[in-house]
């Protein structure tokens, strides 16, 4: 079946610092890949995405490539604001069946002043 | 605005209670969702629909049930089969026409046993 690793938190960095939150995926065919955004006490709010292989997603400073031969969504931003302090999520769709998410078990981010 | 409403924000239940939690989507999405949210731990899906008066059961929908009556609404009951319902609950919805679209989500039902 499908499914999705995310590297382990808490990832903790200082304001302007470089940040990278793996994310690998197993699944058949060639589902969609997504990131999304949960601050706290809120649902998740969607990132960013991408539908085909070499895709790259952005929004806001946050970019992730679609990597069919790694198998992987990496979240990236160059520069990080302790506004950014959340959880992450990545997440991919079933398009042959369910059409539901599949999700990661998020990465905490804490952005330091 | 369009968007998902989740209601109430909190709520308390009782040994041997069933508890309904609702969604409903002003976006004229045809495809509803329902997620379950536990510490630390990603989403889980409970029950899904693609189309009014049909749904499926996902992942975990022991002790949970659903209904689709109308294409803007999808309530989720916690029934006492479901021993260990305390979670944050989340609802979703999208257009759903390829499988490539993104999901929009509400805020959020916590369930907490009184």
């Amino acid at each position: 079946g499908n499914s999705v690793t995310q590297m382990e938190g808490p990832v903790t960095l200082s304001e302007e610092a470089f940040l990278t939150i793996n994310c690998t995926y197993t699944a058949t065919g060639y589902p969609s890949l997504f990131w999304y955004v949960q601050y706290p006490g809120e649902g998740l709010q969607l990132l960013l995405k991408a539908t085909k292989a070499d895709d790259k997603g952005s929004n806001k400073g946050f970019e992730a490539t679609y990597r069919k031969e790694t198998t992987s969504f990496h979240l990236e931003k160059g520069s990080v604001q302790v506004s950014d302090s959340a959880v992450y999520f990545c997440a991919l769709s079933d398009i042959t069946g369910r059409r539901a998410l599949t999700f990661g078990s998020g990465t905490r981010l804490q952005v330091q002043p | 605005d369009g968007g998902i409403t989740q209601s109430p924000k909190y709520l308390f239940r009782k040994e041997g209670q069933n508890v309904t939690l609702s969604c409903e989507q002003n976006l004229n999405h045809d495809a509803m969702y329902w997620y379950r949210q536990d510490p630390g731990q990603g989403l889980r899906l409970i029950y899904y629909s693609q189309i009014v008066n049909d749904f499926q059961k996902g992942d975990i929908a022991e002790g949970y049930s659903v209904s689709r009556e109308k294409k803007e609404s999808f309530p989720l009951t916690v029934t006492s089969a479901q021993k260990n319902p305390t979670a944050f609950y989340l609802c979703a919805s999208s257009t759903d026409r390829d499988g490539n679209q993104p999901q929009h989500f509400g805020d959020g039902t916590r369930l907490s046993i009184l």
